[in-house]
C-alpha cells in the first residue's frame, strides 16, 4: 500500500532555532501534501496545502513566514519551523494521496514530534 | 459545510463487536462519508469511506442510514490494537481533499 514516511520522527530545538521536517511519499508520486499539527488531547489542525511546484496554501491564522513549506518535487515536501518556540512544540503530520480523484484515501505520515525548550 | 457530531469516548471488551455513531445530519446528496483511526502516538490511518449503501473491508464495516444522516462504523470483533481514536470525517472539500478533523471518538478496548 502507499506509504508517507516523515522525517525525524521526533526532534529537540532551541528557543529561536528553526527546524525542518520531511515528508516523502515513498511508492507514488504526491502533487499535493497536507500539513497538521496536533497538540496534545486535542485534534489535527490543518495547517496549509503544499502544492509541487507552486506556493502553499495555508490556513487561516497560520503563519506563512513561520512555517515555511517548500514542494520540490513529487516526492518530498517539507516544513520549517522557523525560530521555534516553545509554543511551536507539537506533533506535526503530513498526509498526502495516491491520486487527484475526489474522495480518494489520503495516507498518512507517523508524525513529528517537535519540543522547543 | 457539513459537520458531524460523535461521542467523545467509547469503551468496548476485547473481541466483541463495536459500533461507532455517527450524525452527520447536514450532508448533501453526493458527499462521501469519511473514516479514519489515529493509534496514539501515530498519524491518522484511513478505515473506510461510503457514499450510500453499506461498506465492508478487511478492517471495518460502514452502515450508512437510509436518509445519510447518520452512519455507524462497525469493528466486528475488537481487539486491544483498535484502541484509538476515531474520525468520522466531513466530506472532503471538492477538489482539494482536505480532511478537517474534529475530536472524534476514543474507542477503550478492556481485555
Amino acid at each position: 500500500g502507499a506509504v508517507v514516511s516523515q522525517h525525524p520522527s521526533w526532534v529537540i530545538c532551541k528557543s529561536g532555532t528553526s527546524v525542518k521536517i520531511e515528508c516523502r511519499s515513498l511508492d507514488f508520486q504526491a502533487t499535493t501534501m497536507f500539513w497538521y499539527r496536533q497538540f496534545p488531547k486535542q485534534s489535527l489542525m490543518l495547517m496549509a496545502t503544499s502544492n509541487e511546484g507552486s506556493k502553499a496554501t495555508y490556513e487561516q491564522g497560520v503563519e506563512k513566514d513561520k512555517f515555511l513549506i517548500n514542494h520540490a518535487s513529487l516526492t518530498l515536501s517539507t516544513l520549517t519551523v522557523t525560530s521555534a518556540h516553545p509554543e511551536d512544540s507539537s506533533f506535526y503530520i503530513c498526509s498526502a494521496s495516491v491520486t487527484t480523484i475526489d474522495n480518494s484515501p489520503l495516507h498518512f505520515g507517523n508524525g513529528t514530534r517537535l519540543t522547543v525548550t | 459545510d457539513a459537520k458531524t457530531t460523535q461521542p467523545n469516548s467509547m469503551e468496548s471488551n476485547e473481541e466483541e463487536p463495536v459500533h461507532l455513531p455517527c450524525n452527520h445530519s447536514t450532508i448533501s446528496g453526493t458527499d462521501y462519508i469519511h473514516w479514519y483511526r489515529q493509534l496514539p502516538s501515530q498519524g491518522p490511518e484511513y478505515v473506510i469511506h461510503g457514499l450510500t449503501s453499506n461498506v465492508n473491508n478487511r478492517m471495518a464495516s460502514l452502515a450508512i442510514a437510509e436518509d445519510r444522516k447518520s452512519s455507524t462504523l462497525i469493528l466486528h470483533r475488537a481487539t486491544l490494537r483498535d484502541a484509538a481514536v476515531y474520525y468520522c470525517i466531513p466530506p472532503l472539500i471538492q477538489g482539494a481533499q482536505k480532511l478537517v478533523f474534529g475530536q472524534g471518538t476514543r474507542l477503550t478496548i478492556n481485555p
